[in-house]
């Protein structure tokens, strides 16, 4: 079956701007996360959902920062008034039911904000 | 807080034996995690250790004790296609019981002739 995807792969923005990250888990996954990929480095969390209920967002880095998962499948994260400080990789991942099972990973998405 | 903690860089020969280390603090420890991944390219999951001692899966061995904070990932007969970065991640249940991964910084293995 289908893995985690994300889309777009690549995006480039200017300081200030709006974008839009989407994440289409695994069929059937209840849980989804969303990790910050910094260069050369781990990724960060940033928040957690099961279904469509948010129930960790502690890692998201300022207010600028907003995911949603109105269904419970499909989730996505913008990011508001971006700031060069935000470009990275942007990692969602899933798991079947809750955040004690295995998370798998999609592709990412490589944020470079100009 | 957490504190995870694996070398950078490693260097290691095709056909050889390397082990990547990793030490850790958490207070709300439930699981450790390897993930391999290659540059531009998703973590795809190695192993999972929970309870103390050796995993083995092909090629791939884990190693985990609990009372040291430390785990190994073991790579026998390496290959070129080893090469990639290996991450380290912990599973913390923390104080909402939200189990979410905390992960090292990585350790970048490069396979050499």
């Amino acid at each position: 079956g289908a893995g985690v995807s994300q889309s777009p792969r690549y995006k480039v923005a200017k300081r200030g701007q709006d974008v839009a990250l989407r994440c289409d888990p695994i069929s059937g996954h209840v849980s989804l996360f969303w990790y910050q990929q910094a260069l050369g480095q781990g990724p960060e969390f940033l928040t957690y959902f099961q279904n469509e209920a948010q129930l960790d967002k502690s890692g998201l880095p300022s207010d600028r920062f907003f995911a949603e998962r109105p269904e419970g499948s499909v989730s996505t994260l913008k990011i508001q008034r971006t700031q060069q400080e935000d470009s990275a990789v942007y990692l969602c991942a899933s798991s079947l039911r809750d955040g004690a099972d295995t998370q798998y990973f999609g592709p990412g998405t490589r944020l470079t904000v100009l | 807080g957490q504190n995870i903690d694996q070398p950078t860089e490693m260097t290691a020969t095709e056909g050889a034996i390397v082990q990547i280390n990793c030490t850790y603090q958490t207070s709300g420890f439930n699981g450790l995690f390897w993930y391999q991944q290659h540059a531009g390219e998703a973590p795809t999951f190695l192993s999972y250790n929970v309870l103390d001692g050796l995993e083995e899966k092909g090629r791939f061995s884990s190693f985990l004790s609990r009372s040291k904070g430390y785990s190994y990932l073991l790579l026998k007969e390496l290959q070129m296609k080893d090469s990639a970065s290996y991450l380290c991640a912990v599973r913390d249940q923390g104080g909402t019981g939200a189990n979410n991964l905390f992960f090292g910084t990585g350790t970048r293995l490069t396979v050499i002739p």
